[in-house]
């Protein structure tokens, strides 16, 4: 079993749209989260920290229940330049990243 | 931009070669983390230096190693390499302790 699981997608929208991605993560003693995106032969850029009692950040919600070992992010109003790899992460005891596989979201007019 | 800049952007190397991938971290940050991405996959941990020590590998075979320097830059270094190498190499900068890692644009080795 992966440590993060995704469903790779592809997720094609509509503009406006609301989009929800999900995430599972295997490790109970992980202790960060994180939403990365990623654009076409591009590095992964941070979008979001997760937190416990969910959090938001403009159109972006991301919300994280530890007793389901599961994260979520919720896109509203979905825009053309919000068509990327949306990449869950999560770390551990240690400082490494452990990253799924990404869901690729695009966004069409 | 993020300040963490890597070279060179591409290589192109044939099985059994041996190849040096270098970062700079953004300043401020006394820790690197390298990631390997492998086509339609998300990036896997191979080390991290904190203060020119290694501190923490994923699962990846002794050829792949590393250095970090005093100005707290890196090197990856892969010895034999293999066509499975063939990837994207990113790294990542922070002040370590959890602390938020920044990437690079990375470096795409094409192993023929």
């Amino acid at each position: 079993r992966k440590e993060v699981e995704q469903d790779p997608g592809p997720f094609n929208v509509p503009e406006g749209a609301t989009v929800a991605f999900n995430c599972t993560y295997s490790n109970s003693a992980s202790q960060s989260f994180f939403w990365y995106r990623q654009d076409c032969r591009k590095e992964p850029k941070l979008l979001m920290s997760v937190y416990s009692s969910g959090n938001e950040d403009g159109r972006f919600t991301a919300q994280l229940n530890r007793a389901s070992q599961y994260i979520s992010l919720l896109i509203r109003d979905s825009k053309l330049s919000d068509s990327a790899t949306y990449l869950c992460v999560v770390r551990g005891p240690t400082d490494k990243l452990i990253f799924g596989t990404g869901t690729r979201l695009q966004v069409f007019p | 931009e993020t300040g963490v800049t890597q070279s060179p952007t591409h290589l192109i190397k044939t099985r059994g070669q041996q190849v040096t991938l270098r970062c700079s971290s953004q300043s401020g940050h006394n820790t690197v983390s390298w990631y390997q991405q492998a086509l339609g996959q998300g990036p896997q941990f191979i080390f991290q230096y904190y203060r020119e020590e290694e501190n923490g590998r994923g699962n990846f075979p002794p050829r792949f190693s590393g250095l970090q320097f005093p100005n707290y830059s890196s090197e990856l270094n892969v010895n034999a390499l293999e066509l499975d190498d063939s990837a994207l190499y990113l790294c990542a900068s922070s002040t370590g302790g959890g602390e938020t890692q920044y990437f690079g644009p990375g470096t795409r080795l094409l192993v023929l």
